[in-house]
C-alpha cells in the first residue's frame, strides 16, 4: 500500500537558519505529492504541491522537488521565520490508489527569535 | 469568503451524549472528506463522499454516521460519546476525479471535548 515517512520532530531552528524536512514515500501508481501546513489552532493549508517527477514546487519561499530515483519530495526553506512555526505535513495521492490522500505523521516546526 | 466552514469550533458535551457537526463548502467541488487529529497531530481518515456518495468508510466506529444532504453539506453525527473521542475533527473538499486535481482543501477543525 501506499505511504509517507517524514523526519520525526519536533524540529528547533534560529531565524534565518536553513530549513529541511525529509519526505519518502511508497506508491503502487504515479503519485502526486504535496506539502501542507497547519498553523497553530487552524486547519491544513495546501503549502505547494507536484504532479510529476523532476517538478519544484515552491511558495512563500518553500520549495520542494518531485525526486522519482529516491522517491522523495523534501521540503526546504532558506532563511525561516518564526511565523513559519508550524507542524507540516508530506501527503501523497496515488493514482492507482482509492480517492484520498495519504498523510505523513507531520514534523513540528518551531523557530524562535 | 470561507472556503470550508465547520461548526462549531468548540464542542465540550459529556460522555454518552450525542453531537452533530456541520461542514459547508462553496468551492463547488464534488468530495468531501472527514479526518480526525488526535493530540500528537496524526491524521486519520474515516469517511469521504462524492456526489452525496459514501466511497470511503474507514474502519470507524458505527457510533459515527456521516450524512451529506448535498453535495456542498458533510455532516457527522457522533452517538453515545466517548472519552477517547476527544480529538480535532477536520472537514475537507476536493474537486477529485472530474479535474484531476486531488488536493484537499480543509476547514478550521472542530475540538471535541468529552468530559
Amino acid at each position: 500500500g501506499d505511504s509517507v515517512t517524514q523526519m520525526e520532530g519536533p524540529v528547533t531552528l534560529s531565524e534565518e537558519a536553513f530549513l529541511t524536512i525529509n519526505c519518502t514515500y511508497t506508491a503502487t501508481g504515479y503519485p502526486s505529492l504535496f506539502w501542507y501546513v497547519q498553523y497553530p489552532g487552524e486547519g491544513l493549508q495546501l503549502l505547494l504541491k507536484a504532479t510529476k517527477a523532476d517538478d519544484k514546487g515552491s511558495n512563500k519561499g518553500f520549495e520542494a522537488t518531485y525526486r522519482k530515483e529516491t522517491t522523495s519530495f523534501h521540503l526546504e526553506k532558506g532563511s525561516v521565520q518564526v511565523s513559519d512555526s508550524a507542524v507540516y505535513f508530506c501527503a501523497l495521492h496515488d493514482s492507482g490508489s482509492a480517492r484520498q490522500l495519504t498523510f505523513g505523521s507531520g514534523t513540528q516546526l518551531t523557530v524562535l527569535p | 469568503d470561507t472556503a470550508v466552514s465547520q461548526t462549531p469550533k468548540y464542542l465540550v458535551t459529556q460522555m454518552g451524549n450525542d453531537k452533530s457537526i456541520k461542514c459547508e463548502q462553496n468551492l463547488g467541488h464534488d468530495t468531501m472528506y472527514w479526518y480526525k487529529q488526535d493530540s500528537k497531530k496524526f491524521l486519520k481518515i474515516m469517511f469521504s463522499y462524492n456526489n452525496k456518495e459514501l466511497i470511503i468508510n474507514e474502519t470507524v466506529p458505527n457510533r459515527f454516521s456521516p450524512k451529506s444532504p448535498d453535495k456542498a453539506h458533510l455532516n457527522l453525527h457522533i452517538n453515545s460519546l466517548e472519552l477517547g473521542d476527544s480529538a480535532v475533527y477536520f472537514c475537507a473538499s476536493s474537486q477529485g476525479e472530474r479535474t484531476g486535481a486531488y488536493e484537499q482543501y480543509f476547514g478550521p477543525g472542530t475540538r471535541l471535548t468529552v468530559t
